[in-house]
């Protein structure tokens, strides 16, 4: 079952902070993070597993809350480079795939 | 390395035809994913593969659609016969310790 995400949309102005929500129905063994640009591909941002390891990627931090089966990815001092459509994709087991949420728009003006 | 490398980058058909689209995962990958993006779903996954086996298809839309790993280099993803509600952006993604790489994507137009 799809995550769901949220905001759906969001406008910040360079500098400002924001924060991007994903919650499960199920119960979460990891929640990978990507970043589409328009016009390509998704890139991988981060994962959270289960436990709390962590791994990360830029200045973009995540936390993992497994018993709220919630994830929040946080944007802090954002950058025009920031814009694009993020996407969480949780796990339910250690071998088993991701199933994306429909992503966040996130959209940084001077 | 050269990442995932999908082709075509374009394809666009006749309803009715035959479409074949290819991916070649990176090197020492032994996970592949074929996912479809449009914007009234999002990215959903169709099929995935783990050496070469494919282990979860559910996501595969119709008989119409069959996917194939025949080595650890290359997967194809395969319509027959194509509608116009196939249309959209076809990403084959690869990963060995969890994290995805993800190819260019192949968009696909079916008049």
């Amino acid at each position: 079952q799809q995550p769901v995400q949220s905001p759906q949309a969001v406008i910040l102005r360079e500098g400002e902070d924001a924060v991007i929500n994903c919650s499960s129905s199920k119960a979460l063994y990891s929640v990978h993070w990507y970043r589409q640009k328009h016009g390509e591909a998704p890139v991988f941002l981060m994962i959270l597993l289960k436990g709390g390891e962590q791994k990360g990627h830029e200045k973009i931090s995540a936390s993992f809350n497994e018993k709220k089966q919630q994830s929040s990815l946080y944007l802090t001092a954002s950058q025009l480079s920031y814009s694009g459509t993020y996407f969480c994709g949780p796990t339910a087991g250690r071998n088993t795939p991701l199933v994306f949420g429909k992503g966040t728009r996130l959209s940084v003006i001077a | 390395d050269a990442g995932v490398i999908q082709s075509p980058r374009h394809e666009v058909t006749e309803m009715g035809q035959e479409v074949t689209l290819r991916c070649k995962p990176i090197s020492g990958h032994d996970y592949l994913f074929w996912y479809r993006q449009t914007m009234m779903r999002g990215l959903e996954l169709l099929i995935y593969f783990n050496n070469n086996v494919p282990i979860d298809d559910s996501g595969m839309p119709e008989d119409r659609f069959s996917a194939k790993m025949p080595n650890a280099s290359f997967s194809t993803l395969k319509i027959q016969p194509s509608e116009p509600r196939d249309s959209a952006v076809y990403f084959c993604a690869s990963s060995y310790h969890g994290e995805q790489f993800f190819g260019p994507g192949t968009r696909l137009t079916v008049l």
